[in-house]
């Protein structure tokens, strides 16, 4: 079974600083995608960044990019120039490429950006 | 891109009781969803709302407990049954468009006393 886990439950970051979330998985599966969602107090599931797995280079949105690493099956989000605005739940989530759109969600990383 | 609204935001119900939580779209959409996000955790899939026909629930969940309708491709309810203080959590419907691309509602709160 598909799995996905945040060993990170908080993480704090000063402004204008970089913070990373890590985030693994388990698949047996070749052909998936992965992606962080942000969810701030409003409860609103926002998509930050999405990566296929069959692409080697890694997905940037502006100040948010990842370190996917298919043979370790991690996938990490870097935060760069840290606003105050990016304080939320961060979840990493699995999807198989099956048509399904069923994801498998992460715990979740709580960011804290300390003015 | 697609809007979705859900009514309740949010209820405190007493235990044995049922809510049906309302998840309506903007657009026609092509799938739809309902998830449980527990106090302090993850999002974990209830079922995928079929329309016209009886929801595809995962393992854990039931139709007796919650279920769903999905009468066109724009509205679709879950129904909490019976319910408990373990089903004090948030419920979020979420919809996959014709473009593929994936949006989930703002979340119903529930609380159960």
């Amino acid at each position: 079974a598909q799995t996905v886990t945040q060993s990170q439950p908080e993480m704090s970051v000063q402004e204008a600083e970089t913070v990373t979330l890590s985030c693994t998985y388990d698949t047996s599966e070749s052909d998936y995608y992965l992606f962080w969602y942000k969810q701030p107090p409003s409860r609103q599931m926002i998509l930050v960044i999405r990566q296929e797995a069959y692409k080697q280079q890694n997905a940037t949105e502006n100040r948010f990019s990842v370190n996917f690493q298919k043979a370790a099956k991690s996938f990490s989000l870097k935060i760069s120039d840290s606003q105050l605005g990016d304080a939320a739940m961060y979840f990493c989530a699995y999807n198989l490429d099956s048509g399904t759109y069923k994801y498998i969600f992460g715990t979740g990383t709580r960011l804290k950006v300390l003015a | 891109s697609a809007v979705i609204s859900q009514k309740p935001s949010r209820d405190i119900c007493q235990r044995g009781t049922s809510l049906t939580i309302q998840c309506q779209v903007d657009s026609q959409v092509t799938m739809m969803f309902w998830y449980r996000q527990q106090p302090g955790q993850s999002l974990t899939l209830i079922a995928t709302a079929n329309q016209g026909s009886e929801a595809t629930y995962e393992s854990g969940f039931v139709i007796d407990k919650f279920p769903i309708s999905r009468p066109n491709l724009t509205f679709s309810t879950l129904t909490v049954s019976n319910m408990s203080p373990e089903d004090s959590s948030i419920y979020l419907c979420s919809v996959v468009t014709a473009s593929y691309e994936q949006y989930f509602g703002p979340g119903t709160r529930l609380t159960v006393t």
